[in-house]
């Protein structure tokens, strides 16, 4: 079945500066990758997500990029602000009727004033 | 205001019991998950419905078990048989079928369940 790595687990960066999350997976009929933040307590909201079909979408601050080839995955957060600081998550699906997704460990991120 | 409701928030529960977790959602979405969050990890598919009466096991289903008797509705039973039930649980919905925004899975805002 698939496998999703995510790195790093811990990430703090100064705010304005940039934050690079990275995501492997192994199964390459997989074709649905989506992001996900979660605040302390709460349930994950969906941030940004991409379809295999391309290879970068971008929403304000946020970008993911897609590499099909060598299977992995990034987030980027450009002009980091303090209410970034939150888990991130990645995850992968194989659309097949129901989106089993798969998800990686997450990734703390912490922003710096 | 549409959305995905879980409750309780937190819940406490002596060891062997069973323990019934609710989860709601106005969203008309036909698919239901169930997830479980353990401590700096990411989320484990315990089962999923597609349709009404209708549910399949996901990765880690045993020691759990479900009903999707509504559209609205799916709830999560943790019995006995669950080694380690103490964690986070998080219900989701989505569409199923085609269209860029049937992939897309909305999340709850979770219950926390502990177990002594």
């Amino acid at each position: 079945g698939e496998n999703v790595e995510q790195h790093p687990s811990t990430l703090s960066v100064q705010e304005g500066d940039s934050a690079v999350i990275k995501c492997t997976y192994s199964d390459s009929a997989s074709n649905y990758f989506p992001w996900y933040k979660q605040e302390l307590g709460k349930g994950p909201q969906l941030i940004i997500d991409i379809r295999s079909n391309v290879g970068e979408k971008k929403d304000q601050r946020i970008a993911v990029t897609l590499n099909k080839t060598a299977k992995h995955f990034s987030l980027h957060i450009t002009e980091t602000q303090p209410e970034d600081s939150a888990v991130y998550f990645c995850a992968a699906s194989t659309i097949k009727g129901a989106q089993k997704l798969v998800f990686g460990q997450g990734t703390r991120l912490t922003i710096n004033p | 205001d549409g959305g995905i409701t879980q409750s309780p928030k937190y819940l406490f529960r002596k060891e062997g019991q069973n323990v019934t977790l609710s989860c709601e959602q106005n969203l008309n979405h036909d698919a239901m998950y169930w997830y479980r969050q353990d401590p700096g990890q990411g989320l484990r598919l315990i089962y999923y419905s597609q349709i009404v009466n209708d549910f399949q096991k996901g990765d880690i289903a045993e020691g759990y078990s479900v009903s999707r008797e509504k559209k609205e509705s799916f709830p999560l039973t943790v019995t006995s048989a669950q080694k380690n039930p103490t964690a986070f649980y998080l219900c989701a919905s989505g569409r199923t079928g085609l269209g860029e925004a049937s992939y897309e899975q909305y999340f709850g805002p979770g219950t926390r369940l502990t177990v002594t």
